[in-house]
């Protein structure tokens, strides 16, 4: 089946950039998503990037994927202690309009 | 905004009981899903539904099964809880089944089988 992996946990200090990263393995898949997780909550969309484009900005969140490479991954610039929080890849497996997602990453911003 | 809400935040069963954990949508979505989530796992697709009546095997069907008898509602039930089924549990809807679709999840159960 087709896998989405992720590393586990990042840790980095208040107004530094964090990059979070992802490869997955389904060459045809038209979209990948970022996901948010707080703690205790479910999951909120953060931004999505269609297949055909490289990179994506929405404030301080970039997008960068490599399609080549399978590799996908997210920037926060300026992380504040409000981004601490679980983040999960995902890719859209279109052969069987399911989401497939990453095990998450840990991001804990110190002050 | 799209709203999915689930009817338990926290649940605590014993072994062998069954369990239904309800979700509801306000959006008309067609597709409804069932996902747990375990540390180091990530999310893993138990069952979704397509349609009303509608229901598919997700990644990890065994030990659950899934009712879609309105639009709005997809409940989760566990027939005869093991301790193994000891997760959270997260649904989610989309309006579609389109990959331009977003899914909108609800904010959990986190169910303890003792």
């Amino acid at each position: 089946g087709e896998d989405v992996e992720q590393s586990l946990f990042l840790s980095v200090r208040e107004g530094d950039s964090s990059v979070i990263n992802c490869t997955y393995t389904d060459s045809s898949s038209t979209y990948l998503y970022w996901y948010k997780q707080e703690p205790g909550a479910g999951l909120q969309l953060l931004t999505y990037i269609f297949s055909n484009m490289d990179m994506k900005q929405d404030q301080r969140l970039t997008v960068l994927l490599n399609k080549k490479d399978k590799h996908l991954s997210l920037r926060i610039a300026d992380t504040q202690t409000g981004d601490s929080a679980i983040y999960f890849c995902a890719e859209f497996e279109d052969s069987s309009y399911k989401l497939i997602f990453g095990s998450g990453t840990r991001l804990l911003v110190r002050p | 905004d799209v709203k999915v809400t689930q009817s338990s935040r926290y649940l605590v069963k014993r072994t062998g009981e069954k369990v239904f954990l309800e979700c509801v949508q306000d959006m008309d979505h067609e597709n409804m899903f069932w996902y747990r989530q375990d540390p180091g796992l990530g999310l893993r697709l138990i069952y979704f539904s397509y349609d009303v009546k509608m229901k598919e095997k997700g990644d990890i069907p065994e030990g659950y099964s899934v009712s879609r008898e309105k639009k709005e509602r997809f409940s989760l039930i566990l027939e005869s809880a093991s301790t193994n089924q000891t997760s959270m549990y997260l649904c989610a809807s989309s309006r579609n089944g389109a990959s331009t679709d977003t899914q909108y999840f609800g904010p959990g159960t986190r169910l303890t089988v003792l």
